[in-house]
């Protein structure tokens, strides 16, 4: 298995308060991203890293905001918290090279904001 | 719209079965895609790449159709540990690497 973490794996938090969850990689890949899924939506992509300091909006980003200030680790904030965030997020991880495009996911994060 | 959909669920098949999914994506200049799989709200695991010529695992078999924009996948001889939530993922290099899945499609195999 690809060597990737999220953190934490479970959390609940108030509405208001501020939130970080953070994505680990030891696979030296270059993209890196946040997506959020919710019933019946699929996985909706938050933000995306396409190397360090380099990020770019996915479809669903406001009220998130990302930073990458090295290789391995990817931090999704949630500036203040809101009920419409309490949803399962994935990081993952990717290396475009020839014959090897394959994105690995992290386990999730449950998020429940109250 | 959507930049990736796919055909609503949930499938129920019986075992033995075959069962077609499709997707389409509206970024033509899309050059990479993929079928995940899903089970029970965990990680999404590569099912397999697709390629233009088509390409077949096993009971899978994916086809890409660049003209008409979709993507397809089979499984023949369903078994009930295929029942899972299948993924379409298209992405663009041109776009930073970035993945977009479709909304996914249950596909549940009964005895």
């Amino acid at each position: 298995d690809a060597g990737i973490t999220q953190s934490p794996r479970h959390k609940v938090t108030e509405t208001g308060t501020p939130v970080t969850l953070r994505c680990h990689q030891t696979e030296n890949h270059r993209y890196m991203y946040w997506y959020r899924q919710d019933p019946g939506h699929g996985l909706r992509l938050i933000h995306y890293s396409y190397g360090v300091k380099d990020t770019d909006k996915g479809e669903v980003s406001d009220g998130y905001s990302v930073s990458r200030s090295k290789t391995e680790d990817f931090l999704l904030t949630l500036e203040s918290a809101t009920s419409s965030q309490t949803s399962v997020y994935f990081c993952a991880i990717s290396e475009w090279t020839e014959g090897n495009t394959e994105a690995f996911f992290g386990q999730g994060t449950r998020l429940t904001v109250v | 719209r959507k930049e990736v959909e796919q055909d609503p669920g949930p499938f129920n098949v019986p075992e033995g079965a075959t069962v077609a999914f499709n997707c389409t994506y509206s970024n033509s200049a899309s050059q990479s895609f993929f079928w995940y799989r899903q089970d029970c709200r965990k990680e999404p695991k590569l099912l397999m790449s697709v390629y233009s010529s088509g390409n077949e695992d096993g009971r899978f078999t994916a086809q890409l159709n660049r003209a008409s924009q979709y993507i397809s996948l089979l499984i023949r001889d369903s078994k009930l540990s295929d029942s899972a939530t299948y993924l379409c993922v298209v992405t663009d290099y041109n776009q930073g690497g970035k993945l977009i899945f479709g909304q996914g499609t249950e596909l549940s195999v009964k005895p």
